[in-house]
């Protein structure tokens, strides 16, 4: 069975510094890995995904994220990082098998960017 | 904006009560999952229709169950409520690729 952890429960940053949102993930075979951000009283918004190709993903709103698979991590990162980026991340994992298989996700990280 | 719509915004229950939760897919999307997610937790998988089956369950009881309707809109119904069974609950549309999120139902029992 495929499992995700999120070890940070809270990262802080100062705005305009990079952030980093550590990620690691057990799956069997080649994993399907995924961010999304939640805001206040919403649902979760897509960010990125890693299917294949090149480690380095990126995404929406200036994310990206590194997969590592020697390290079975996908830590999500941006350069400079903003007030508005503040919110709860999670990281998911699908297991590597044809049709519509459900996401396993950790339990949140949430950012704090302060001004 | 995902395109997927979820109704009630909120909703107060009673533990014992029954409750049915509402999405709308994305249009062109076959496929509706349904996740629970409680306070400071992240989703929990409940289940998954494809073409108005269920075609995948997580680790809920069968007061948990659902529908899928021709036009891929989905329910999920819960009975007798339990006060763990406060969260938030999201569902998911998608065709074969990445999943799209409604905004939530928030359901409180008490």
């Amino acid at each position: 069975a495929q499992s995700v952890a999120q070890p940070e429960d809270q990262v802080n940053v100062a705005e305009g510094n990079p952030l980093t949102v550590k990620c690691t993930y057990s799956v069997s075979g080649n994993p399907y890995l995924f961010w999304y951000v939640q805001y206040p009283n919403r649902g979760l918004q897509f960010l990125l995904k890693y299917i294949t190709g090149d480690n380095l993903v990126k995404g929406s709103y200036g994310f990206e994220a590194e997969f590592n698979k020697s390290q079975t991590s996908f830590h999500l990162k941006k350069p400079s990082a903003l007030v508005s980026d503040s919110a709860l991340y999670f990281c998911a994992v699908r297991a590597p098998v044809s049709g519509n298989t459900p996401l396993v996700f950790g339990k949140g990280t949430r950012l704090s960017v302060i001004a | 904006e995902t395109g997927v719509t979820q109704s009630p915004t909120h909703l107060i229950k009673t533990r014992g009560q029954q409750v049915t939760l509402r999405c709308s897919s994305q249009s062109g999307h076959n496929t509706v999952s349904w996740y629970q997610q409680a306070l400071g937790q992240g989703p929990q998988f409940i289940f998954q229709y494809y073409r108005e089956e269920e075609n995948g369950r997580g680790n809920f009881p069968p007061r948990f169950s659902g529908l899928q309707f021709p036009n891929y809109s989905s329910e999920l119904n819960v009975n007798a409520l339990e006060l763990d069974d406060s969260a938030l609950y999201l569902c998911a549309s998608s065709s074969g690729g990445e999943q799209y999120f409604g905004p939530g139902t928030r359901l409180t029992v008490t």
